[in-house]
């Protein structure tokens, strides 16, 4: 079955410094990948998404991801962190064969000024 | 266009009842995703609706149910609701798998 860690619940950075959010997955086949953001009280929010073709994917609100199929991974980066982007980030590997995603415990980041 | 709708925002139940959510998927769409978001529980998938169907359903009691209407929109039913029913339900609707969810703001189910 497969499975998506984040291994941070929380990080704290500093407003302009950079960012690296975490992601590992467990999948037999070629993931479909995906990073969500989620707002207080709110839905999620589709970042970017990988599913084949160049590792490093571009987002919006600029954010990047690099998919690095030999560790499994799928690390979500900012250059230089906005204090509106504190929020929750998810990540979600889709299963093509149950046809739902499975979403990892989330990432809360704090920003600050 | 349109988001994902869901109605209504916020719902208060007792114990024992019913609780009927609804969510209108983006036009276009027709795959309709539901996810429970409980405090400290994450998401987790509850149903999934194409074309009308489902097509799977998550590890969930039967007392969870929905369906998928001509028009896409869908409504999850939860009968005989328990505390622990307490959460935040999201729906999501998606145009293909690769292009991934796009989510509602959900409804804040509370059951007292």
């Amino acid at each position: 079955a497969q499975s998506v860690t984040q291994p941070d619940i929380h990080i704290t950075v500093s407003e302009g410094a950079s960012l690296e959010l975490r992601c590992n997955y467990s999948y037999g086949a070629t993931p479909y990948l995906f990073w969500y953001v989620q707002s207080p009280g709110q839905g999620l929010q589709l970042l970017l998404k990988y599913f084949s073709g160049d590792t490093l994917v571009q987002g919006i609100k600029g954010f990047e991801a690099e998919f690095k199929r030999s560790q499994s991974s799928f690390n979500l980066r900012k250059p230089s962190v906005h204090w509106s982007d504190a929020a929750e980030y998810f990540c979600a590997v889709y299963n093509t064969n149950a046809g739902k995603s499975t979403f990892g415990d989330g990432t809360t980041l704090t920003v600050k000024p | 266009e349109a988001g994902v709708t869901q109605s209504p925002t916020h719902l208060i139940k007792t114990r024992g009842q019913q609780a009927t959510l609804r969510c209108s998927p983006i036009s276009g769409h027709t795959s309709v995703y539901w996810y429970q978001q409980a405090l400290g529980l994450g998401l987790q998938f509850l149903l999934w609706y194409d074309e009308g169907e489902e097509r799977n359903r998550g590890n969930f009691p039967p007392r969870f149910s929905g369906r998928q209407f001509p028009n896409y929109s869908s409504e999850l039913n939860v009968n005989a609701l328990e505390l622990e029913d307490s959460a935040l339900y999201l729906c999501a609707s998606s145009r293909g798998e690769v292009y991934g969810y796009t989510f509602g703001s959900g409804t804040r189910l509370t059951v007292v």
